[in-house]
């Protein structure tokens, strides 16, 4: 099956300062990535849909100046939090989905990014 | 709106039991019905999905799960459960069409008592 990498797996950060967290298919091709947030032993959280060589769409409540979001190739899609703090820290989590049409556009999940900001 | 329930929190089995995991949704139309598996700190690993046909479907791991139109439900289901297979489990659907997104349920955890 189609692979989705994330790095860092996990990331520790002081108050203030940006984490820029990577998401990759490895193995296909995705015009479409997603970035989820999920609080601990909650759902996931959709926060922004990344489209290859556009602007991300961001989900309602979600500050897309915290949350960077590029996606500036076909491959890789970035997320950067920006001035962190405590309230952000959370498990990340990006999918992406592979090009093409009907029951073939199915999404793959990243391991995820455990982010804790002191 | 679409909408997944997952009405139960925590669901406790037997090792060697049958093991049911309940989800049903609301969305307009004949969507697309997934199940997925997290394990403590990981990412989403897919177990089966629905999108058309029979409506039994057989995943990973052993587990199937059953599409039924007139009650709107999708139940995850496996025969014989194992001690590894306690973790949290969601079903999302995702409509034909449209924007495609997933919609998630709020999850259940699975814990198999050995």
């Amino acid at each position: 099956g189609a692979v989705v990498s994330q790095h860092p797996s996990w990331v520790i950060c002081k108050s203030g300062t940006s984490v820029k967290i990577e998401c990759r298919s490895l193995d296909f091709q995705a015009t479409t990535m997603f970035w989820y947030r999920q609080f601990p032993k909650q759902s996931l959280m959709l926060m922004a849909t990344s489209n290859e060589g556009s602007k991300a769409t961001y989900e309602q409540g979600v500050e897309k100046d915290k949350f960077l979001i590029n996606h500036a190739s076909l491959t890789l899609s970035t997320l950067t939090v920006t001035s962190a703090h405590p309230e952000d820290s959370s498990f990340y989590i990006c999918s992406a989905r592979e090009s093409g049409s009907g029951a073939r556009d199915e999404q793959f999940f990243g391991p995820g990014t455990r982010l804790t900001v002191l | 709106a679409q909408s997944v329930a997952q009405p139960e929190d925590q669901v406790n089995v037997a090792e060697g039991n049958p093991l049911t995991v309940k989800c049903t949704y609301s969305v307009s139309g004949n969507p697309y019905l997934f199940w997925y598996v997290q394990y403590p700190n990981r990412g989403l690993q897919f177990l089966l999905k629905y999108i058309t046909g029979d409506n039994l479907v057989k995943g990973s791991y052993g587990f199937e799960a059953e599409f039924n139109k007139s009650q709107t439900s999708f139940h995850l289901k496996k025969p014989s459960a194992l001690v590894s297979d306690s973790a949290l489990y969601f079903c999302a659907v995702r409509p034909r069409g449209g924007n495609n997104r997933l919609a998630f349920g709020k999850g259940n955890q699975v814990v198999v008592i050995p």
